[in-house]
């Protein structure tokens, strides 16, 4: 079984749509995250939502907006998709005050 | 707020050689936790290691081994006899476990290239 699961697992789409990556753990944990990773893989986090309450938002744009519909599953939507938004996308999980994160196989993003 | 550095880029090597990648990181806190990630060409992040701020014993595993060092608030990281197979970007990470969030950052990671 895995543990943080992503989907899709690739995605391409035209700029100026809406899109929606899912994520879901099986781990029981109360913490879950978004990361993104650019061309030059820099891995930089988005947000951190525990037990659905927003705890990290980093300067993202209002373009995205994560959604936490229960402890257990964290999605990423993303509107009006611009070039920049082409990288891949990391989902994770853990328990909060181990520092330890489980991470998704990531999702890969291209906009056209 | 804390910041997690890898100076080295890139690196090239032969095979069989020892290499070692630097991490050196930045924190307030005095409970965080320091970890180290592989990321082949497959993409997928690759657990390796995690070190609390409490235990600053070195460790091996196999033909890798950490060096944790408060003092220069270093964690580096040696691959001993490299392997092809070895050739990812690397990363080292820093989290600092606060109430809450795991906050997990990243350095820039170094990307190494293992040549038969």
């Amino acid at each position: 079984d895995t543990a943080v699961s992503q989907t899709p697992k690739y995605l391409v789409t035209q700029m100026g749509n809406d899109k929606s990556i899912k994520c879901e753990q099986n781990l029981g944990h109360d913490t879950m995250y978004w990361y993104k990773q650019d061309s030059k893989k820099f891995l930089k986090i988005m947000f951190s939502y525990n037990n659905k309450e927003l705890i990290i938002n980093e300067t993202v744009p209002n373009r995205f907006s994560p959604k936490s519909p229960d402890k257990a599953h964290l999605n990423l939507h993303i509107n009006s998709l611009e070039l920049g938004d082409s990288a891949v996308y990391f989902c994770a999980s853990g328990r909060r005050g181990t520092g330890e994160l489980f991470f998704g196989e990531g999702s890969r993003l291209t906009v056209l | 707020a804390q910041k997690v550095t890898q100076a080295q880029t890139e690196i090239s090597v032969v095979e069989k050689e020892d290499v070692t990648l630097d991490c050196v990181y930045e924190t307030r806190d005095t409970t965080y936790y320091l970890f180290w990630y592989k990321q082949p060409p497959s993409g997928e992040l690759v657990f390796l290691i995690r070190r609390n701020s409490f235990d600053e014993q070195n460790e091996i595993s196999g033909r890798y081994s950490w060096n944790f060092q408060k003092s220069t608030s270093s964690f580096n990281f040696t691959i001993t006899a490299s392997q092809v197979v070895d050739s990812a970007v690397y990363f080292c990470a820093l989290s600092e476990a606060r109430r809450g969030s795991n906050d997990m950052r990243f350095g820039a990671g170094t990307r190494l290239t293992v040549k038969p």
